[in-house]
């Protein structure tokens, strides 16, 4: 199907393990992004990615890692889980990265770390 | 640096009822505005953008958003509110530059009352 989605849909780890989470985008934007959701702050950025092969940091990007060997995946990796990991973490996507491109969000992976 | 301020984290109003949901940004150039929708265990879904070329801007299932450059305000509007209208709403700003990310409020959950 067309669009931008997230596996898993929900994930337990414990702390110390190491967790991936998916993102897969079938429109060849060139823009992708991770943020992640808490009560009380919104989205909060972690990382984006301009084009494959390049990232950069976001606003908390402490903990975790990306990649970006294709354009239509774009990993998130927990190295070293910790409960204040706990999150719903959210992959989106934009066509430019111009200022009035609007970014479009997969369903979110609720991740546990207990 | 570019911010958002959403007034009030819970809005609750009546079915039939005007919604207004308050948004303040703070930019340091002429801002690109965004209005998302998230209903319960889903993504986010852009309800409207503003791009400067108009400054009421009509969007999905009936809502619109007025930019007032002077109150430097993007307020979210929908005369009547129905059953289905009960989200969470999140105010976004374009980063700018070549980020291309979002940067969002904190998100103003609405209530319809029956």
């Amino acid at each position: 199907d067309a669009g931008i989605t997230q596996s898993p849909r929900y994930k337990i780890t414990e702390t110390g393990r190491q967790v991936t989470l998916m993102c897969h985008q079938t429109w060849s934007h060139s823009y992708m992004f991770w943020y992640r959701q808490d009560l009380g702050h919104g989205l909060r950025l972690i990382y984006y990615s301009a084009a494959a092969d390049i990232t950069d940091k976001g606003e908390v990007p402490d903990g975790y890692v990306v990649s970006r060997s294709k354009t239509e995946n774009f990993p998130l990796t927990l190295e070293s889980a910790t409960r204040s990991q706990t999150s719903v973490y959210f992959c989106a996507s934009s066509l430019l990265g111009g200022s009035a491109t609007e970014a479009f969000f997969g369903q979110g992976t609720r991740l546990t770390v207990v | 640096a570019q911010s958002v301020t959403q007034l009030g984290s819970h809005v609750s109003v009546s079915e039939g009822a005007l919604v207004l949901l308050r948004c303040n940004y703070s930019s340091s150039v002429p801002p690109y505005l965004f209005w998302y929708v998230q209903y319960p265990n889903q993504g986010l879904q852009l309800l409207l953008k503003y791009t400067s070329a108009a400054t009421l801007v009509k969007g999905i299932n009936g809502f619109e958003a007025e930019f007032k450059k002077s109150e430097t305000s993007f307020h979210l509007t929908k005369p009547s509110a129905h059953m289905s209208d009960a989200a969470e709403y999140f105010c976004a700003v374009s980063a700018g530059g070549s980020q291309g990310n979002l940067i969002f409020g904190k998100g103003t959950k609405l209530s319809v009352k029956p």
